[in-house]
């Protein structure tokens, strides 16, 4: 399975703080996707990217930004948290888009 | 705007066989993803499906109908380890999946 690594895993921090999460990939997968995991709701995109640089924005993007400087890291970042975004963080990664995407093990986030 | 339904929970008994039903509603379509996720873990592929028909894997079974927006996952003989989510998801555009909210399967002795 393709090498993801997601940091942190855990996350408590407080409303209107800056976060970043990391997504570290060692596959050269093409593309990376940053999903949030709410109950009731299921897997939403946030943001993907298609190539270094080359990023787009998902379903749920408001309040998110990302940047993709080098193949192998894809970066979330919260630029002022808010309770809303209390979720678990997934990364995924593909080959192509006709490929499964592969997961990494998630960040669960809280914001008080 | 993309619509897929699953059913929220089910049950069986271990050994039996489960189909987990999914109905999709979508702008153009470009294949259909199913994915295991244990609770607290990450999703891991199942199976794929671009074409009508049934592709079947060892225990696991997934079937598609474009024409009737539908898919469903079989999973026979099952086991308790089987517990978990399983996740439909639609490619409809270029690169981006969407997924249905997921149904809980729970195995019982």
């Amino acid at each position: 399975d393709a090498g993801i690594t997601q940091s942190p895993r855990h996350k408590v921090t407080e409303t209107g703080t800056p976060v970043t999460l990391r997504c570290h990939q060692t596959e050269n997968h093409r593309y990376m996707y940053w999903y949030r995991q709410d109950p009731g709701h299921g897997l939403r995109l946030i943001h993907y990217s298609y190539g270094v640089k080359d990023t787009d924005k998902g379903e749920v993007s408001d309040g998110y930004s990302v940047s993709r400087s080098k193949t192998e890291d894809f970066l979330l970042t919260l630029e002022s948290a808010t309770s809303s975004q209390t979720s678990v963080y997934f990364c995924a990664t593909g080959t192509d888009e006709n490929q499964p995407q592969h997961f990494g093990d998630g960040t669960r986030l809280s914001i008080l | 705007g993309q619509n897929i339904d699953q059913p929220t929970e089910m049950t069986a008994t271990e050994g039996a066989i489960v189909q987990i039903n999914c109905t999709y509603q979508t702008s153009g379509f470009n294949g259909l993803f199913w994915y295991q996720q244990h609770a607290g873990e990450a999703p891991t592929f199942l199976s794929y499906n671009v074409l009508d028909g049934l592709e079947e894997k060892g225990r696991f079974s997934s079937f598609l109908s474009r024409s009737k927006g539908y898919s469903y996952l079989l999973l026979k003989e099952l086991q308790m380890k089987d517990s978990a989510s399983y996740l439909c998801a639609v490619k409809a555009g270029s690169y981006q999946l969407t997924f249905g909210k997921g149904t809980k399967l729970s195995v019982i002795p």
